[in-house]
């Protein structure tokens, strides 16, 4: 089955610089990769996600970077704010009509004010 | 509002008793899902259901069971057979096309076994 692995499992960053969160994963069938953040006891929320015939996609200060060959994909937050301070998690799966998401173990990200 | 529901937030039970946590969502998604999260850990599937009276077993299924009598309804039931059912549980949806798949998840129970 798939297996996804997730780097680092905590970060801490100053406010105003970048974070990145990165993530492998072991099944080429794998084409669709979202992001959740998940604040202390509240469910993941979805913040963006990329399918496998997009190599980078972009929602304000976010990004998230794929590529296909090497099996791993990137979260990428730009002017981190407190507010970012959160767990993240990656997951990975085969798209329409699999409907099972294999996650990551999460990262916990501290941005510091 | 539009979303997804979990009830009660917090659950406290004794061992060897059998309880039953409640996922209701006003989505009209076809599928959806039960998710156990423990500290640490990334979220594993535990059962899921892509279509009413029919759900699959997810990787972590022993201990527990569900029912789909109604789409908008997907309960889960933690039996004394678990062995160690303290922890996060989450409910997700989801539509059932080609062009998607995407999970959208309820604020979670924390169940705790005294």
């Amino acid at each position: 089955g798939e297996n996804v692995e997730q780097h680092p499992s905590t970060l801490s960053v100053q406010e105003g610089d970048s974070a990145v969160i990165k993530c492998t994963y072991s099944d080429s069938a794998s084409n669709y990769f979202p992001w959740y953040k998940q604040e202390l006891g509240k469910g993941p929320q979805l913040i963006i996600d990329i399918r496998s015939n997009v190599g980078e996609k972009k929602d304000q200060r976010i990004a998230v970077t794929l590529n296909k060959t090497a099996k791993h994909f990137s979260l990428h937050i730009t002017e981190t704010q407190p507010e970012d301070s959160a767990v993240y998690f990656c997951a990975a799966s085969k798209g329409a009509g699999s409907y099972q998401l294999t996650f990551g173990k999460g990262t916990k990200l501290s941005v510091i004010p | 509002d539009g979303g997804i529901t979990q009830s009660p937030k917090y659950l406290f039970r004794k061992e060897g008793q059998n309880v039953t946590l409640s996922c209701e969502q006003n989505l009209n998604h076809d599928a959806m899902y039960w998710y156990r999260q423990d500290p640490g850990q990334g979220l594993r599937l535990i059962y899921y259901s892509q279509i009413v009276n029919d759900f699959q077993k997810g990787d972590i299924a022993e201990g527990y069971s569900v029912s789909r009598e109604k789409k908008e309804s997907f309960p889960l039931t933690v039996t004394s057979a678990q062995k160690n059912p303290t922890a996060f549980y989450l409910c997700a949806s989801s539509i059932i096309a080609k062009s998607t798949d995407t999970q959208y998840f309820g604020p979670g129970t924390r169940l705790t076994v005294l």
